[in-house]
């Protein structure tokens, strides 16, 4: 079965660097990957959307990259800052417009 | 753009009771939209796809009976939890999309729904 798994569950990280976030997956090819910012208890916020046939993407300070080959798509947020503490989903869809999410991860930037 | 709400924001019901929550897509038409359950730290599972018109597709292990999802129009699509039991308690959260124009999909704020 489809499986997503995001490197960690937490990232702890100072004000000022860069976070890298990872999102590996198995048993499946998907059209294209989204990431999500997600507050507690709230929805989710749409960030960045990638095609399977895109290398990278960028927006304002944030950053994706897609390797199809290796089934792992990175999300890097340069210049981070406290505002940016939240949990990051990575989503992967396909034809179908369904949406598989991964668990996310906790990120938490100190000033 | 791209505005996604949800009513109630959250609702507290007694067991065996039914609760409507509400989802509609406020500046564009949602072809599609999508009902979710989120348990405390546990990501999004998707319930349903709801297409406007049509009957919704339940995602296996659903109850369609339990969960009744109605998409009237381009811009509204309602989950009803009948008969609610306290396990039914959790984070419903639905998005909506413009299928066939882009693959963003975009959420609304979550309903906390509390079954007594």
């Amino acid at each position: 079965s489809q499986k997503i798994e995001q490197n960690s569950e937490a990232l702890n990280i100072q004000e000022g660097k860069t976070a890298t976030l990872t999102c590996n997956y198995t048993n499946y090819s998907p059209a294209y990957l989204q990431w999500y910012r997600q507050d507690p208890g709230r929805g989710p916020v749409f960030l960045l959307l990638i095609r399977e046939n895109e290398k990278e993407k960028r927006k304002e300070r944030l950053k994706v990259t897609f390797d199809t080959t290796l089934k792992q798509s990175l999300f890097h947020i340069t210049a981070s800052q406290p505002a940016d503490s939240a949990t990051y989903l990575c989503a992967l869809g396909d034809s179908s417009y369904k949406l598989i999410f991964g668990s996310g991860t906790r990120l938490l930037v100190r000033p | 753009g791209a505005v996604v709400s949800q009513h109630p924001s959250w609702v507290i019901c007694k067991s065996g009771t039914s609760v409507k929550i509400e989802c509609r897509s406020l500046d564009f038409q949602a072809t599609t939209m999508f009902w979710y359950r989120q348990f405390p730290k546990q990501s999004l599972m998707l319930m349903a796809t709801s297409n406007e018109g049509s009957k919704a597709t339940y995602e296996q292990g659903v109850e369609k009976d339990k969960f009744l999802i109605n998409h009237a129009s381009l811009t509204l699509s309602t989950l009803t939890v009948t008969s609610a039991h306290p396990e039914d308690s959790s984070f419903y959260i639905c998005s909506a999309m413009l299928a066939g124009v882009s693959y963003e999909q975009y959420f609304g704020p979550g309903t906390r729904l509390t079954v007594t």
